[in-house]
C-alpha cells in the first residue's frame, strides 16, 4: 500500500486543456511537496505546502493543501506541451522524518 | 552555482557483479540522499547523511547495498552483488539541512542488471 496515492496514473490531453492531478493519502503529513522530473533528469521542486488549505500559485499551475493535511492538488490551467513531464508529490508525515514520494502522473502535453 | 553532480550516468553490468556509484552534492550541503527509482515508480529512500553519519538506512538492503561519505561531502553507493531487480535509476539529492529543506537531485545514475 502507497503512503501517497497519485491520479490518474498517466494523462494525455491537448494543448490548451486544463488539468488536475491529485495525491491522496490516509496519513497527515507537516508538509507536502509536488516535483517535476523530466526524462534523464532528476526531480525539480515545483512547490512546497505546510499550511492546511494553503493554496499557491506558480504562473499556470495552482497547488492546493487540504485542509486536514491528508491530500493535495495541482491543477494546470491552459496545458502546453513544455509542461509534459512526470509529476511527483512527496510529504513528510507528522510522525515522521522521511520525505516519501508518491508514484507519479505521467502527463503528456499534445501540440 | 553548480548542481549536484553523479557519475556515470549510465552503466550495464552482469547479475552478480558489483558497481559502485558516485555523488558530489551540492557545496555548504549538510543533507545527502540516495534514492532508488525503478521505472513507473517514484523514487524510494535508500540512506539519509547528515554531513557523515547516517540519519536514515532504514530502507536500505545492507545485505548488498552499502553507502558511505566520509568526509561529509562526496559520497558512494556500491552494490555487490548486484540483482536483476536492481536495475533502476539511482539518484543523490542534497539539501542545505534535513528534510524540510529542498531537495537538489542530481541527473542519476541509469543502472541496467542483464
Amino acid at each position: 500500500t502507497q503512503l501517497l496515492e497519485q491520479s490518474p496514473q498517466f494523462l494525455s490531453i491537448q494543448e490548451g486543456e486544463n488539468l488536475t492531478v491529485y495525491c491522496n493519502s490516509s496519513s497527515v503529513f507537516s508538509s507536502l511537496q509536488w516535483y517535476r522530473q523530466e526524462p534523464g533528469e532528476g526531480p525539480v521542486l515545483l512547490v512546497t505546502v505546510v499550511t492546511g488549505g494553503e493554496v499557491k500559485k506558480l504562473k499556470r499551475l495552482t497547488f492546493q493543501f487540504g485542509d486536514a493535511r491528508k491530500d493535495s492538488s495541482l491543477h494546470i490551467t491552459a496545458a502546453q506541451p513544455g509542461d509534459t513531464g512526470l509529476y511527483l508529490c512527496a510529504g513528510v508525515r507528522t510522525s515522521g522524518s522521511r520525505l516519501t514520494f508518491g508514484e507519479g502522473t505521467q502527463l503528456t502535453v499534445n501540440p | 552555482e553548480a548542481g549536484v553532480a553523479q557519475s556515470p550516468r549510465y552503466k550495464i553490468i552482469e547479475k552478480r557483479q558489483s558497481v559502485a556509484f558516485w555523488c558530489n552534492p551540492i557545496s555548504g550541503h549538510a543533507t545527502l540522499y540516495w534514492y532508488q527509482q525503478i521505472l513507473g515508480q517514484g523514487p524510494k529512500l535508500l540512506i539519509q547523511f547528515q554531513n557523515n553519519g547516517v540519519v536514515d538506512d532504514s530502507q536500505l538492503p545492507k545485505d548488498r547495498f552499502s553507502a558511505e561519505r566520509l568526509k561529509g561531502v562526496d559520497s558512494t553507493l556500491k552494490i555487490q552483488p548486484a540483482k536483476l531487480e536492481d536495475s533502476a535509476v539511482y539518484l543523490c539529492a542534497s539539501s542545505i539541512s534535513g528534510v524540510l529543506n529542498e531537495q537538489f537531485f542530481g541527473p542519476g545514475t541509469r543502472l541496467t542488471v542483464l
